[in-house]
């Protein structure tokens, strides 16, 4: 399973936008990129997913880099509610689907 | 719509005794995974069931076990507790299993602590 490197913790500023980087050096053509959250005291709960194209949906944005090598999850406006750990994942097309969890970043949103 | 549900809550076990957990998938999936969060952690997969078969196994001991019922609703067992065990488990449901587009939800997890 191909491995993601992402910083340990990230703060951010409440209303200012949010850049969460997500190595993935060893991606292989057909592994998509999940990002998960967990907020405090809950289970992960979905964000975003893609392939190759940078995508848009009602939680955040996700641009991937060119070479797939490196992605980045984008809060467009980080509130309190979203102090979470957030987990960038590569999702191999097997047929278990299983998530292969790293250590992902803390981030912290100040008022 | 409900979403997934997991009991109980919190569990405590001492070494040696043999534990059960429960947990049932959002309406509509039929596939569930499995998990396991030490403190301070990512989740690891322990396994996975599809239409009552296991259908994928991390790297966890045999004592590890699980089951799917005819509802989608699934157990995990886990024989001969170790102090290691203590940890979050999580149940997650997806429909169908393998899909790579498909995302996974999660339910609030049982907090196993075992002395």
């Amino acid at each position: 399973d191909a491995k993601t490197t992402q910083p340990n913790s990230m703060e951010s500023n409440e209303e200012e936008p949010v850049h969460l980087p997500c190595n993935h050096s060893t991606i292989s053509g057909t592994d998509y990129i999940h990002w998960y959250r967990q907020l405090p005291s809950q289970g992960p709960e979905y964000v975003i997913h893609g392939l190759t194209s940078n995508v848009n949906n009602r939680m955040a944005s996700l641009a991937i880099a060119e070479d797939r090598k490196s992605s980045t999850l984008i809060l467009h406006r980080a509130t309190l509610r979203d102090a979470a750990v957030y987990y960038c994942i590569m999702k191999v097309s097997s047929n278990t689907g299983k998530l292969i969890f790293g250590q992902g970043t803390t981030l912290q949103v100040k008022p | 719509e409900t979403g997934v549900t997991q009991s109980p809550t919190h569990l405590i076990k001492t070494r040696g005794q043999q534990v059960t957990l429960r947990c049932s998938s959002q309406s509509g999936h039929n596939t569930v995974s499995w998990y396991q969060q030490a403190l301070g952690q990512g989740p690891q997969f322990i396994f996975q069931y599809y239409r009552e078969e296991e259908n994928g196994r991390g790297n966890f001991p045999p004592r590890f076990s699980g089951l799917q019922f005819p509802n989608y609703s699934s157990e995990l067992n886990v024989n001969a507790l170790e102090l290691d065990d203590s940890a979050l488990y999580l149940c997650a449901s997806s429909s169908p299993a393998g899909g790579v587009n498909n995302e996974q939800f999660f339910g609030p997890g049982t907090r196993l602590t075992v002395l």
